[in-house]
């Protein structure tokens, strides 16, 4: 079955613009979680949300929101982006069932703030 | 603050030889982890996982070893592949199924063939 899908893979936004990025979990994954990739930094949890809900919240400012559909694909948004901003933006699904635990990740979307 | 750490940044290893990957972390609460690999330009990819209930669990060429007193956990891959070349997480949750995963910094193995 189809991966996670993210959307856009790349873009380069300006200082102050706002962006919307897309996640299309894998079907009948309920979960969705976003992760930020900075070098040295790892990976950092943004969020995540499970029937429409946000269920877990990590340590990033209010201009770092998102939300859930009813079809359990999810967007987030950046408002106000700042430079440090610039990261690879990854979202990951899980089923809630599964025997190991994993989440299944996106290959990500790369922005760019200018 | 780093909850979990990958202190060695890069590892060589020649194909053929056991690659060690360490981590530790430092949140007592943790109690299930995993690691993924990841290679350029994909997103990261499950590669095993243990519970703290357990001291090692074994997939194939992967063993995953931890070591709870010492807050420490090791990944050994045996015989190490080419294909192994790429950046290794490790992750921590408080509890299995948690999607919340504080990962490490990773660490870039490279195998020498």
């Amino acid at each position: 079955k189809a991966g996670v899908t993210q959307t856009p893979r790349y873009l380069i936004k300006t200082r102050g613009q706002q962006v919307t990025l897309s996640c299309s979990p894998i079907s009948g994954h309920r979960s969705v979680s976003w992760y930020q990739q900075t070098p040295g930094q790892g990976l950092q949890f943004l969020f995540e949300y499970f029937s429409e809900t946000q269920r877990n919240k990590g340590n990033f400012p209010g201009r770092f929101s998102g939300r859930q559909f009813s079809n359990s694909r999810s967007e987030m948004n950046v408002s106000t982006l700042e430079l440090g901003d610039s990261a690879l933006y990854l979202c990951a699904s899980s089923s809630q069932g599964g025997d190991t635990g994993e989440l299944f990740f996106g290959e990500g979307s790369r922005l760019t703030v200018l | 603050d780093q909850q979990v750490k990958q202190n060695s940044p890069s590892l060589s290893v020649q194909e053929g030889r056991i690659s060690i990957l360490n981590c530790d972390y430092t949140n007592s609460m943790f109690d299930y982890f995993l690691w993924y690999k990841k290679y350029p330009a994909e997103g990261p990819t499950f590669l095993i996982s243990i519970s703290s209930i357990k001291d090692k669990n074994e997939d194939g060429r992967f063993t995953v070893f931890l070591n709870k007193s010492a807050k420490h956990l090791s990944l050994h891959i045996v015989p190490s592949q080419p294909g192994d070349s790429a950046v290794y997480f490790c992750a921590a949750s408080d509890n299995f199924g948690n999607e919340k995963l504080t990962f490490g910094t990773g660490t870039r193995l490279t195998i020498i063939p």
